[in-house]
């Protein structure tokens, strides 16, 4: 499978809004409702933020939130903070138990 | 609390197999419904799901490494090994070992921290 696409960076200031787009097609994104997003501060363990498109897993903040339309997943962090900044990089089921990983985009907090 | 351990030699060379072993702890792989992934991330690029264990012994693994990758869990001592044969420098990357949830889902719920491993004569 080819990685799922998302935008290298995105930025914004304290306190507003950025949206990570994750784009696949219809045998993985648009094909399955199992999509996570997963937060990686360099040389630490990647975290779960978001799974099954727009659940969150209990810890996270609400700022972090998810969606999906059609082949297309998104990631959303609201009233953004210092500590965000962070590289984010989407997932989604792929068909016969595989798992495919978007290419990560670099958050920064300006 | 859920914890995985990546440990394994930093340098291979060529040609070699590389053995990779996850010890977590926090949970138990004879427990129903427990699973453990492997995932790596080349230099400046996008992770990649590798294999897949589970609690009934149940393998799965990445299409395109399928004949390279070996997968297999020792469950008395919390651990998960993988195995990956015929290694190439464009296999150098950062390895991580996850649990991971598949009951009526499909995430990687804790990640251990990675360890990396460079394939170089």
């Amino acid at each position: 499978q080819s990685a799922l696409t998302q935008p290298r960076s995105v930025s914004g200031s304290p306190g507003q809004s950025v949206t990570i787009s994750c784009t696949g097609t219809s045998s993985d994104v648009g094909g399955y409702h199992y999509v996570s997003w997963y937060q990686h501060h360099p040389g630490k363990a990647p975290k779960l933020m978001i799974y099954d498109v727009n659940k969150r897993p209990s810890g996270v903040p609400d700022r972090f939130s998810g969606s999906k339309s059609g082949n297309t997943a998104s990631l959303t962090i609201s009233g953004l903070q210092a500590e965000d900044e962070a590289d984010y990089y989407c997932c989604s089921y792929a068909g016969s138990y595989t798992l495919v990983f978007g290419g990560g985009t670099k958050v920064t907090v300006l | 609390q859920v914890t995985l351990r990546e440990s394994g030699p930093a340098l291979v060379k060529p040609t070699q197999t590389l053995t990779l072993t996850c010890t977590f702890s926090g949970f138990s792989l004879t427990t129903g419904g427990m699973c453990v992934s492997w995932i790596r991330q080349p230099p400046g690029k996008a992770l990649e799901w590798l294999a897949r264990i589970d609690w009934d012994d149940d393998k799965y693994y990445s299409t395109s490494l399928k004949t390279r990758l070996t997968i297999s869990k020792d469950a008395s001592k919390n651990q998960v090994v993988l195995t990956m044969t015929n290694m190439d420098p464009v296999d150098t990357a950062t390895y991580y070992c996850a649990r991971t949830v598949v009951t009526i889902s499909y995430y990687m719920a804790v990640w251990g921290k990675g360890t990396t491993v460079t394939v170089s004569s």
